[in-house]
């Protein structure tokens, strides 16, 4: 089934330890995404790739780091987690961003990551 | 830079009753609006989108959402709820020269039979 994957599904770690969140898609989409949702505050976006090899930084990108090598993947890097990284992480894709003719996110099923 | 409020964090409907969900944007052009669906556990997904034209857009699963430029709200409605419909709403506005999308903090649908 076309679509993204996530992993891990669910990680527990330790504050200080480096992690990182793998995301693939297999829908040939240019853009991908990394959200944090967190109770009360909705989806935030981390960091945002238009197209592979270029990065940009969403909303809250502190203490992560994406890179976007090829079209289909898009890790989320923890270099050194901090328990206010506690949270659900969400992939998401589009073919070519809001101004293309779709518009549509396409969403993993997330990553419950706690730091402890 | 846009911003959503979904001023209803909980609401409660019966099985069968209209729904309304509340959704207000703050953009300074024409945005466009999306309403998401979150099942427990589940990634989000899609419902509906408005980007021109007719300001009533329908979704899928019989929802269907409101623009209203004067007001700067974009409300999702559901004429008759069922009990798969429980499940957490983000409203989310874009901008036509950007793409990426601010989502409000949601609302968490309950029903009740």
């Amino acid at each position: 089934i076309a679509g993204i994957t996530q992993a891990p599904t669910s990680q527990i770690l330790a504050a200080g330890r480096r992690m990182t969140l793998r995301c693939t898609q297999d829908m040939r989409h240019n853009a991908m995404y990394w959200y944090r949702q967190d109770l009360g505050l909705g989806l935030r976006l981390i960091h945002y790739s238009n197209t592979a090899g270029t990065t940009g930084k969403g909303e809250v990108p502190d203490g992560y780091s994406v890179s976007r090598a090829n079209t289909d993947d898009f890790p989320l890097t923890l270099a050194s987690a901090v328990p206010s990284q506690t949270s659900v992480y969400f992939c998401a894709s589009s073919e070519s961003g809001l101004a293309g003719a779709s518009g549509e996110l396409f969403f993993g099923e997330g990553s419950r990551l706690t730091v402890l | 830079a846009q911003s959503v409020t979904q001023p209803d964090i909980h609401i409660t409907v019966s099985e069968g009753a209209s729904l309304e969900l509340r959704c207000n944007y703050s953009y300074g052009a024409t945005p466009y609006l999306f309403w998401y669906v979150q099942s427990p556990g589940q990634g989000l997904q899609l419902l509906l989108k408005y980007f021109s034209g007719d300001t009533l857009v329908q979704g899928i699963k019989g929802f269907e959402a409101e623009f209203k430029r004067s007001q700067s709200s974009f409300n999702l409605r559901k004429p008759s709820v069922h009990w798969s419909d429980a499940a957490e709403y983000f409203c989310a506005v874009g901008a036509i020269d950007g793409n990426k999308l601010v989502f409000g903090a949601g609302t968490i649908l309950r029903v009740k039979s």
